[in-house]
Order: structure tokens, then C-alpha cells, then sequence
């Protein structure tokens, strides 16, 4: 298995666009996380589903983000618009049951 | 709420030297408790994990990390550091039943130097 994949690696945008990350998690995995890790705050967990149903959202800051996991095998994680706080690097973990959690390698998001 | 804290944001070692890094959890009900390791522009990959049984688990990389439930302690600990072993590392917590929740500590930089 290619382990869990999150799309663009990188991502520079300008204050105000709409940015979407992707992420396909491992396959047979039916839990999904997206955490957002940054130097001041560390890891938070912003979002999980399971089985493609969002779980608890309290993680999300505000409004202007949204998570959505159509299928089994994917899930975006959408900020609208976006503002240079934004900027982070954020996380896609897939976990199997109440395994412990894989990550994919990051999207790191700057917003200028 | 479950809380973890990572005391050491940095801790420097020379290569073949022992090293401890320190994870103390707050909750107070059983938990599941984890080491995860991060390696530069990576994404975290397990290192090790207690769920039950035997208190001291080991990696196989040579680390290893003992579930002290009294001191509510998961130190991480090896005996003898390679310079490879330099990355960030992050303790983390759940509540039993729901290992896949996981709240995390703010992590420790070890840097090994020869």
C-alpha cells in the first residue's frame, strides 16, 4: 500500500483565494483525520469521519474551513477565503477500527 | 480534557549517549499512549504504543518507553542515540476504546551530535 496520500506537497496562495487539499487515505481504513500542525500551537486535530461521517468537527477554527469525505477514498479539506494565519502544515491519518493512526507526508500551506 | 506534556522542547545528545525523553498525560481514566517520530518535511510515523499488558514497550529501533500509571508518565528512552535518530518526536494520548483519537504533546527536538 502506498500509504495515505495528501495532495499538493506544497501550496502558496494569496490571502482571499480558496484553497482545497486532498487526501486519499489507506484503503480499507474507515476513520480519517485531518490535524493541522503549526510552531505556536503543535498538532491539532481539526476534523475526524468515520466510515465517511464527520465525527467531531471542534477542531475546526471557524467557518471559513469545511472537510468533506465523499467516498471511502477521499476527503478535502477546504479554506474559504483563506488569511495568512492560515499557514501551516496540515496532516491526513487514515486508521483501520481503533488502530492507531497513519500519516500522509503533509501539505504544507502558506498563504501570503 | 486529555492533555499531554512534552518538558523538554529540545534535548541535545551526543551520539552513543543515552537519552530520555519525557511525556507526562493528564487523564485520569485508562488511556492508550503513543511515541511518534518526525523526521524533516516527513509526516509522523509511529514509533511505539501501550495499549495493555506489559507497561515497558519497545520499538525496533531500540527505543523504548515504560506506562508508569502512578506518575502518569510514558518517557521514552534509549540507551544508546545514532545520529539518525535526530528528529522531532511527539508523545500522544486517547482514551481506551478510541485509539484513534489522539491528542498530542508539543514535541521534543533531539538533536544528536557527535
Amino acid at each position: 500500500d502506498a500509504g495515505v496520500i495528501q495532495s499538493p506537497r506544497h501550496e502558496v496562495t494569496e490571502m482571499g483565494q480558496e484553497v482545497t487539499l486532498r487526501c486519499k487515505p489507506i484503503s480499507g481504513h474507515n476513520s480519517l483525520f485531518w490535524y493541522r500542525q503549526t510552531m505556536m500551537r503543535g498538532l491539532e486535530l481539526l476534523i475526524y469521519f468515520n466510515n465517511n461521517v464527520p465525527i467531531d468537527d471542534s477542531g475546526m477554527p471557524e467557518d471559513r474551513f469545511s472537510a468533506k469525505m465523499p467516498n471511502a477514498s477521499f476527503s478535502t479539506l477546504k479554506i474559504q477565503p483563506s488569511e495568512p494565519r492560515d499557514s501551516a502544515v496540515y496532516f491526513c491519518a487514515s486508521s483501520a477500527g481503533t488502530g492507531s493512526p497513519f500519516f500522509g507526508q503533509g501539505t504544507r500551506l502558506t498563504v501570503v | 480534557a486529555q492533555s499531554v506534556t512534552q518538558l523538554d522542547s529540545q534535548v541535545p545528545v551526543f551520539e552513543e549517549a543515552p537519552v530520555e525523553l519525557r511525556c507526562n498525560y493528564s487523564s485520569s481514566v485508562s488511556v492508550y499512549l503513543f511515541w511518534y517520530v518526525q523526521y524533516p518535511n516527513q509526516g509522523l510515523q509511529l514509533l511505539l504504543k501501550y495499549l495493555s499488558g506489559s507497561t515497558l514497550v519497545e520499538s525496533i529501533n531500540g527505543f523504548e518507553a515504560e506506562f508508569n500509571k502512578s506518575q502518569t508518565s510514558f518517557h521514552l528512552r534509549k540507551p544508546s542515540v545514532h545520529i539518525s535518530d535526530t528528529a522531532e518526536y511527539f508523545c500522544a494520548v486517547s482514551y481506551t476504546g478510541t485509539a484513534s483519537k489522539l491528542t498530542f504533546g508539543t514535541g521534543t527536538r533531539l538533536q544528536v551530535t557527535l
